[in-house]
């Protein structure tokens, strides 16, 4: 069973700062996928990244695929409260179904 | 159009007990997939579905079954419920099995066994 670890676990910052988290694996990736979810509610998905080295922007946030396809970051500019939630990574191996990180809590304070 | 609807939203069972959860996909969509998410494992698939045939199986032990309809509605069943089975199940629906076809999830089912 392939294994995604997200760091950090928890994040906590201050509104107008900036923030990175992180998604990592030992095995390649064929895919991955950032979601976001909100209380009471299932992930909506963010962004799908295919290519190693590759970057998508998406207003504020910011998607990289590791170059070796094994890890991938999500970088967020001036975090707003909107931006509260658990951000989750979700990798494709081969052929097998999505396996899911372990995920980071963000609170974003006023 | 409507999304994803899960039913019940909330469910309190007993051990041992059995327990049926449904899933009406986006119209449309013809490939279900079920999640599992617990603060402790995350969010680990079950099974999905497609043109009413199951593709894919989590890792996952026999009680946990599922189904779809004709119509691309599906159901997961649990049976003799554990403590360790509650959960939010969450149910996403997409056009087809493909990765390029994005997966819109519904709210999820809560299920606290007691």
């Amino acid at each position: 069973t392939q294994l995604l670890e997200q760091s950090p676990q928890f994040l906590s910052i201050q509104e107008g700062e900036n923030l990175t988290v992180y998604c990592n694996s030992s095995s390649v990736f064929s895919s991955l996928q950032w979601y976001r979810q909100e209380p009471g509610e299932g992930p909506v998905l963010l962004v799908t990244v295919v290519t190693g080295g590759e970057v998508k922007k998406l207003k504020r946030l910011t998607f990289q695929f590791g170059d070796a396809r094994k890890d991938s970051s999500l970088h967020i500019t001036a975090a707003q409260p909107g931006d509260t939630g658990l951000y989750l990574c979700a990798g494709l191996f081969g052929n097998e179904k999505l396996t899911f990180g372990t995920g980071t809590r963000l609170t974003i304070i006023p | 159009k409507a999304g994803v609807t899960q039913t019940p939203r909330y469910l309190i069972k007993t051990r041992g007990q059995q327990v049926t959860l449904s899933c009406s996909p986006i119209s449309g969509h013809r490939s279900v997939s079920w999640y599992q998410q617990t603060p402790g494992q995350g969010l680990q698939f079950l099974f999905e579905y497609f043109s009413e045939t199951q593709r894919n199986k989590g890792n996952f032990p026999g009680r946990f079954s599922g189904r779809q309809f004709s119509n691309s509605r599906s159901e997961m069943n649990v049976s003799t419920l554990e403590l360790g089975d509650s959960a939010l199940y969450l149910c996403a629906s997409s056009f087809s099995p493909s990765i390029n076809d994005e997966q819109y999830f519904g709210p999820g089912t809560r299920l606290t066994v007691t």
